[in-house]
């Protein structure tokens, strides 16, 4: 069936540089994607998210990117911190399920 | 600060037992999640309650799991008997009534399986 996947699996960045998740998604019909950030041991937390009738969305830090046109979503990380690490998910809420499906995930290794 | 309680944080089990799990959502939330999610995957939707209501169940393979929210409030997911496929991370989330399409899915800690 349609699923959000990911690019790449790991990515490592040194402290302070900005970091670039990025997510493809095969549904048209979704309508809104968020991003969740999962340290290990812990559930999933919620770090931002967008609708389908918006391309960008800024947070603390944090920006995503949505290009509707080749369903890519990204997350942008500025000023990388030793605390991002983590594993960051996508997830898509199809229009009218009101469910979230998940990506598999992008490993983010912060080094000083 | 409220959050989705989860219990045991840890199990580990022979295959052909039975395990349990147990979540508390955060007060007044509605719907609640259980999820699976499998070392080094997103996680998986099992089934999704509306109050004591099952909504969405298509993901849970109804031979083994069973999952209840008698009261509307507290849930359990159990498992018999295990296999060894069955290791993973099993997450609880809660939210307002039908409000996963706006990001207000609360997640607890999980409880992670471990099946020999």
């Amino acid at each position: 069936g349609e699923s959000v996947g990911l690019h790449l699996p790991t990515l490592s960045v040194q402290e302070g540089d900005n970091s670039i998740i990025n997510c493809a998604y095969s549904n048209s019909a979704s309508d809104y994607f968020i991003w969740y950030k999962q340290e290990s041991g812990k559930g999933p937390q919620f770090i931002i998210d967008i609708r389908s009738n918006m391309d960008k969305r800024q947070g603390q830090r944090v920006t995503v990117l949505l290009n509707k046109t080749v369903k890519h979503l990204s997350l942008q990380i500025a000023a990388t911190q030793p605390g991002d690490s983590a594993v960051y998910f996508c997830a898509e809420n199809i229009s009218g399920y009101n469910k979230l499906i998940f990506g598999a995930g992008t490993r983010l290794a912060v080094h000083p | 600060e409220a959050e989705v309680a989860q219990s045991p944080r840890y199990k580990i089990t022979e295959k052909s037992q039975a395990v349990a799990f147990w979540c508390d959502p955060i007060s007044g939330h509605a719907t609640l999640y259980w999820y699976r999610q499998i070392l080094g995957q997103g996680p998986e939707l099992l089934v999704q309650f509306q109050d004591e209501s099952v909504v969405d169940d298509s993901q849970l393979p109804k031979d083994r799991f069973s999952a209840e929210r008698l009261k509307g409030v507290d849930s359990t997911l159990k498992i018999q008997p295990a296999e060894l496929g069955d290791s993973a991370m099993y997450l609880c989330a809660s939210s307002w009534r039908g409000r996963a399409g706006t990001g207000e899915l609360f997640f607890g800690e999980g409880s992670r399986l471990t099946v020999l």
